[in-house]
């Protein structure tokens, strides 16, 4: 049983850049969450993906996108990159009913912005 | 408005002690919460979960307590290895009304160092 893979792992990106990060689910989990963690904080909610459509939005603002495919693999979106948008990204795999066992996560992304 | 409060950043315990993390919450509508476990360079690991409906679960060394009517939630490690060192951030979710959606609200998290 594979579990949630990631990629890159690093990426240095330009202020007002855009850029795609990638995340393959654990197998048999068909939802897909994303998570932004800054330095020193708790991940935060971006979105959540079930049958291939936006499934719950946080705080995030439309710049933030996603996608999810038929395998459930995902992909994050994010346009006109700002230094803010600095952070690990979780990307979170799991089945769409609570079961005991959470999200299964990814190691994540960490996005640089300069 | 931070919803989930992680008022500990670090701890600090000998091996073989007891380890007690907390967590409270402002919303009255979590109803499921989640440990979960991060080291350096991984993502989160879960640790051990309880519904609201139960006021305690164990999992071998791991233990959590939830208290709703303080909105408090503990981890109990007992008896606490080096290995356990790691960061700690507990998570709730609102289930019942999210439907097939369960985001998680994470809170900061509390580094725990476990001395040999």
């Amino acid at each position: 049983e594979t579990g949630v893979t990631q990629s890159p792992t690093h990426l240095i990106k330009t202020r007002g850049q855009q850029v795609t990060l990638r995340c393959s689910s654990q197998s048999g989990h068909n939802t897909v969450s994303w998570y932004q963690q800054a330095l020193g904080q708790g991940p935060q909610f971006i979105f959540q993906y079930y049958r291939e459509e936006e499934n719950g939005r946080g705080n995030f603002p439309p710049r933030f996108s996603g996608l999810q495919f038929p395998n459930y693999s995902s992909e994050l979106n994010v346009n006109a990159l700002e230094l803010d948008d600095s952070a690990l990204y979780l990307c979170a795999s799991s089945l769409p009913q609570i079961t005991d066992y959470g999200y299964t996560f990814g190691s994540g992304t960490r996005l640089t912005v300069v | 408005d931070q919803q989930v409060k992680q008022n500990s950043p670090s701890l600090s315990v000998q091996e073989g002690r007891i380890s007690i993390l907390n967590c409270d919450y402002t919303n009255s509508m979590f109803d499921y919460f989640l440990w979960y476990k991060k080291y350096p360079a991984e993502g989160p690991t879960f640790l051990i979960s309880i519904s609201s409906i139960k006021d305690k679960n164990e999992d071998g060394r791991f233990t959590v307590f939830l208290n709703k009517s303080a909105k408090h939630l503990s981890l109990h490690i007992v008896p606490s290895q080096p290995g356990d060192s790691a960061v700690y951030f507990c998570a709730a979710s609102d289930v019942r009304s999210g439907g097939s959606n369960y985001k998680l609200t994470f809170g900061k998290g509390t580094l725990l160092t476990v001395n040999p």
